[in-house]
């Protein structure tokens, strides 16, 4: 059974640009939250989709969006970059976040210049 | 609202030894809890996961964890450290229908030869 697999694994961006990020998760899980990542602020949480609906988001601005598709595939847009959204966006799925057992991808890294 | 607390940023072992890492959580409900792993340049792997069925609980590789209500702690332990022990740990909680977890800042581990 394939695993969680995120695209692309390391980007480069400078300020001010836009950037979209991807994630398939485990076949037949229909639930997929994205964790940012970062050496000062650790590991919090952006948002959490479920059958294309999102039920749970994080303390982030409007600059970081998501959504969901009907095949479950999830995509996440940062708009406007800035220096301190330079991180590791982890994406996870389960088959219910509400069932608490999140099968994790390998990240995107992300680097804003 | 749930958070946890890991007690030691960095933890350093012999092989052989005993890994114990330190996690409290905080929770105004049952919570449920995780220790994820995750190795360099990769994403977070579930070790174990405590959702009130029995408060000794045993995971991959080796760990276990107790959950001490008492204490309320939820600390991870493994009788002899392997040099392939050798990453950072995240202690989580997660209330329910919370939908994300919470994770700790994290504790790196080193093993000795």
């Amino acid at each position: 059974k394939a695993g969680v697999t995120q695209t692309p694994r390391y980007l480069i961006k400078t300020r001010g640009q836009q950037v979209t990020l991807s994630c398939s998760p485990i076949s037949g899980h229909r639930s997929v939250s994205w964790y940012q990542q970062t050496p000062g602020q650790g590991l919090q949480f952006l948002f959490e989709y479920f059958s294309e609906t999102q039920r749970n988001k994080g303390n982030f601005p409007g600059r970081f969006s998501g959504r969901q598709f009907s095949n479950s595939r999830s995509e996440m847009n940062v708009s406007t970059l800035e220096l301190g959204d330079s991180a590791l966006y982890l994406c996870a799925s389960s088959l219910d976040a509400n069932t608490g057992e999140l099968f994790f991808g390998e990240g995107s890294r992300l680097t804003v210049l | 609202a749930q958070s946890v607390t890991q007690l030691g940023s960095h933890v350093s072992v012999s092989e052989g030894a005993l890994v114990l890492l330190r996690c409290n959580y905080s929770s105004s409900v049952p919570p449920y809890l995780f220790w994820y792993v995750q190795y360099p340049n990769q994403g977070l792997q579930l070790l174990l996961k405590y959702t009130s069925a029995a408060t000794l609980v045993k995971g991959i590789n080796g760990f276990e964890a107790e959950f001490k209500k008492s204490e309320t702690s939820f600390h991870l332990t493994k009788p002899s450290a392997h040099m392939s022990d050798a990453a950072e740990y995240f202690c989580a909680v997660r209330g329910f229908r919370d939908y994300k977890l919470s994770f700790g800042a994290g504790t790196t581990v080193t093993v000795r030869a």
